[in-house]
């Protein structure tokens, strides 16, 4: 079955840490995006990629980092800049930005939450 | 600037009652719109999405949309909720602004569903 798979559920951050999420896709899709979820909120949008080797930040970069290597893996580094990493964070793909323009629709992972020792 | 408004962040019905989740818009063209539902601990799901062809919109679940111009509303509705339908819902607007689709999403409407 193709989907998005994000590793792992849960994740525990020391202070001065930092720590990466795995997000995976076998959709074939050109282009991910990282969302950050707060209770009470909108997801967020951290970062996005449009094609391998490219990146660009959203709303709320500062203290992430990401990296975009191959095509299927997008993973999210949660710096110690990052004050309050506290959040479930949500991967997600589309099939191809170029293609379809306005209206494409994002596929989302299952989610990791993020929690500060 | 896009934004989208969800009106109600708890919403309580009986089951077997309808169910009516409140989406506003604003958008300076023609918009993109979607309802994503999230279970407990879980990932968001595509409910249904318009894109013009059609102002009634059906989804999944029972689950259907209205878009209506005059209004700048894309509400959600379900005839009868059921149990398995308590879960938190998302209005969102598709933006295509430097050379990306964004999606902006409202806060979310939480809906329980009582015996």
């Amino acid at each position: 079955d193709g989907g998005i798979t994000q590793s792992p559920k849960y994740l525990f951050r020391k202070e001065g840490q930092n720590v990466t999420l795995s997000c995976e896709q076998n959709l074939n899709h050109d282009a991910m995006y990282w969302y950050r979820q707060d209770p009470g909120q909108g997801l967020r949008l951290i970062y996005y990629s449009q094609i391998v080797n490219d990146f660009q930040k959203g709303d709320i970069a500062e203290g992430y980092s990401v990296s975009r290597e191959k095509k299927e893996s997008f993973p999210l580094t949660v710096t110690s800049a990052q004050k309050n990493p506290t959040a479930f964070y949500l991967c997600a793909s589309s099939i191809d930005f170029r293609g379809q323009g306005p209206g494409e629709t994002q596929y989302f992972g299952p989610g990791t939450r993020l929690l500060v020792l | 600037a896009q934004s989208v408004t969800q009106l109600g962040s708890h919403v309580s019905v009986s089951e077997g009652a309808l169910v009516l989740l409140r989406c506003n818009y604003s958008s300076s063209v023609p918009p993109y719109l979607f309802w994503y539902v999230q279970y407990p601990n879980q990932g968001l799901q595509l409910l249904l999405k318009y894109t013009s062809a059609a102002t009634l919109v059906k989804g999944i679940n029972g689950f259907e949309a209205e878009f209506k111009k005059s209004e700048t509303s894309f509400h959600l509705t379900k005839p009868s909720a059921h149990m398995s339908d308590a879960a938190e819902y998302f209005c969102a607007v598709s933006v295509f602004s430097g050379g990306y689709n964004k999606l902006i999403f409202g806060a979310g409407t939480r809906l329980a569903v009582h015996p």
